[in-house]
């Protein structure tokens, strides 16, 4: 699986939208972006997936340029309960496949 | 709906020890389930994972085994727990290879 590269550390004040990039410039063409994120002491919790187009949910927003080396996960309206441990993951679907997670960003909401 | 149950949320061994954590999946069937660790300060490492009843994949050689005995169950164990087992342990489950996981609340091991 391709490897993705992520800020250490970003800061996001409380209300603003947070945008969380992740660059995967080796990323294969039958390969998706996944984000997850983790809560202090908790397990990690699915966000949201994609391939080409971007996604929306109701946790966020994910978008993937065009040439899909790179991507961005949007939280519209951050609150404090979003500070956490943000991780992308490129993968391909295929079981045997596994999630690989990395150090990823770990996001502070300022009230 | 699906849940996950993990069980127990912390745990202190003495290192020679056994182990046993047990992963309990409700409201779906034949998921894949994982277990991964995560040691203090570092990323999750994938351990084990199933796509089946008694179908084990181990993705590192350690300590640890896993076991599969019914459909929605996956346990941990280790015969002989060394200081370097301990960690936050996670089961995950996911309905098919694209869906992204579904992890517990994990349990927390500390070995002494």
């Amino acid at each position: 699986d391709a490897k993705t590269t992520q800020p250490t550390s970003m800061d996001c004040a409380e209300g603003r939208a947070a945008n969380l990039p992740c660059n995967h410039s080796t990323i294969s063409g039958n390969e998706y972006v996944y984000w997850y994120r983790q809560i202090h002491s908790q397990g990690p919790q699915y966000i949201i997936h994609g391939l080409k187009n971007n996604e929306t949910n109701e946790m966020a927003s994910l978008i993937i340029t065009e040439d899909r080396k790179s991507s961005t996960l949007i939280l519209p309206h951050a609150t404090l309960r979003d500070t956490a441990v943000y991780y992308c993951i490129v993968r391909v679907a295929n079981t045997g496949n596994q999630f690989y997670f990395g150090t990823g960003t770990s996001l502070t909401v300022i009230p | 709906s699906q849940t996950i149950h993990q069980w127990p949320a912390t745990l202190v061994q003495p290192v020679g020890s056994p182990l046993s954590l047990e992963c309990t999946v409700e409201g779906t069937s034949n998921p894949n389930l994982y277990w991964y660790r995560q040691a203090a300060g570092r990323g999750l490492q994938l351990l084990f994972y199933s796509v089946g009843i008694g179908q084990i994949s181990s993705e590192v050689p350690q300590n640890l085994s896993a076991s599969r005995p019914q459909d929605r169950q996956f346990i941990l164990s280790s015969k002989k727990l060394l200081l370097s087992d301990s960690g936050f342990y996670l089961c995950a489950w996911s309905v098919d290879s694209l869906s992204g996981y579904t992890f517990g609340s994990g349990t927390r091991l500390t070995v002494v």
